[in-house]
């Protein structure tokens, strides 16, 4: 099946820093999401992004399907961004596939 | 919110015993997929449903069963259940294999 590697498994933030998270996947992919699991353990979808690039707010997502790597940009963080974010990638009709996720603290 | 419902949010029961989880996707959404998500593991696909039809096996023990009924809910029925069941299940739906899926808020499952 396919493999979803993300990076970097840890990230601290200064609150109000940017940072860049990664995704890459062995497979052509169709689908391809990011989530956002909150303290509470709710799966927040972010974006579904198979390819090109996509803005809200303060997060963008750009997805290169043809070198197979997506990344997720966050924007002048804040706290309440902390939490794990999730790659997702999905390949013809089947089910997605998790990576193991990048876990973001931001700080005051 | 998601628009995708799942019930109970928790649940704590013994070793041995059966549970049923329930979730009801979203409005006009035909597949219904069920996800585990423990601490040494990540989040494991399980099981698929589209259209009341059994789609796609994951990495699901015999001793748990699912399936989706014909108003499109689906129903997650875990059996004998060990401590190692103790874990987050996510249901999730989707328009259609290989569009994009809405998680529910989970059932926190604690076997003791």
């Amino acid at each position: 099946g396919i493999q979803v590697e993300q990076s970097p498994p840890d990230l601290i933030l200064q609150e109000g820093a940017n940072s860049t998270l990664r995704c890459n996947f062995s497979d052509s992919v169709n689908n391809l999401q990011w989530f956002h699991q909150n303290p509470w353990g709710q799966l927040i979808n972010l974006f579904y992004i198979p390819s090109g690039t996509k803005q809200n707010g303060r997060l963008s997502a750009t997805t290169v399907a043809t070198e197979r790597y997506s990344l997720l940009y966050i924007s002048s963080s804040q706290t309440t961004d902390s939490g794990v974010y999730f790659c997702a990638v999905g390949a013809g009709s089947y089910q997605l596939t998790f990576g193991k996720g990048t876990k973001l603290s931001v700080i005051p | 919110d998601s628009g995708v419902t799942q019930t109970p949010k928790h649940l704590i029961t013994a070793t041995g015993q059966r549970v049923t989880l329930r979730c009801s996707p979203r409005s006009g959404d035909l597949s219904v997929y069920w996800y585990q998500q423990s601490l040494d593991q990540g989040l494991q696909f399980l099981i698929q449903y589209y259209n009341g039809e059994e789609r796609a096996k994951g990495n699901i023990l015999e001793r748990f069963s699912a399936q989706q009924f014909p108003d499109l809910h689906s129903e997650l029925n875990l059996s004998s259940l060990e401590l190692g069941d103790s874990a987050l299940y996510f249901c999730a739906s989707s328009v259609g294999s290989g569009t994009e899926a809405f998680f529910g808020q989970g059932t926190r499952l604690t076997v003791v």
